[in-house]
């Protein structure tokens, strides 16, 4: 049973755009979001968190955004570049440090 | 720096054989986990380990054990390989303060099983 879905396999936007990767969740219990970003032959490397508290975080041109209610989050890249080109996974964590993650969505920005 | 490494990067075993994937980290974390990545399933965690001779199982754990014997170390042995063990392997630890403490993940080891 996925507790974390990313139901988008793939994204592709242009250059300088904005880049929107979705994220949803099903188990109330978790107290906080990550996203990581995967080159290949790469392990993840952790992106932008945020705590379920929250609705948004920022850091540069990454934001997350968090809709409790809906048990949806998202990552929002501005502006997109080609060095952005990777796969993502949304990830939770419950208590104790267990954390559930996404089957990924690989963005390429084109330039 | 401080590094979380695995070795080996890749293995070819055999149905039945034992094998033993090794996990080193320098960060000094007491949080040490393993995932394997499938297609369609994402990262799933098999083992993880809060400390020194703390073990726990993940969400999918049969046919998998680890040992901490110290903090460095979380070596992931599969007992008699499956074919359903192919896969990639990531090792990942973490600090153990409050808050939210992101993982640092290894290379990964992509383990095919015969």
């Amino acid at each position: 049973d996925q507790q974390v879905k990313q139901n988008s396999p793939s994204l592709s936007v242009q250059e300088g755009r904005i880049s929107i990767l979705n994220c949803d969740y099903t188990n109330s219990m978790f107290d906080y979001f990550l996203w990581y970003k995967k080159y290949p032959a790469e392990g993840p490397t952790f992106l932008i968190s945020i705590s379920s508290i929250k609705d948004k975080n920022e850091d540069g041109r990454f934001t997350v955004f968090l809709n409790k209610s809906a048990k949806h989050l998202s990552l929002h890249i501005v502006p997109s570049q080609p060095g952005d080109s990777a796969v993502y996974f949304c990830a939770a964590r419950k208590a104790g440090n267990q954390f559930y993650f996404g089957t990924g969505t690989s963005l390429t920005v084109i330039p | 720096d401080a590094e979380i490494t695995q070795s080996p990067r890749h293995k070819i075993t055999e149905t039945g054989r034992q094998v033993t994937l090794a996990c080193h980290q320098t960060w000094n974390h007491n949080n040490m986990f393993w995932y394997r990545q499938d297609l369609g399933h994402g990262l799933r965690l098999i083992h993880y380990s809060y400390g020194v001779h703390d073990t726990n199982k993940g969400e999918v754990s049969d046919g998998y054990s680890v040992s901490r014997s110290n903090t460095e170390d979380l070596p992931l042995t599969l007992e008699s390989a499956a074919s359903s063990q192919t896969s990639v392997y990531f090792c990942a630890s973490s600090e153990s303060s409050g808050g939210i403490n992101e993982q640092f993940f290894g290379p990964g080891t992509r383990l095919t099983v015969l």
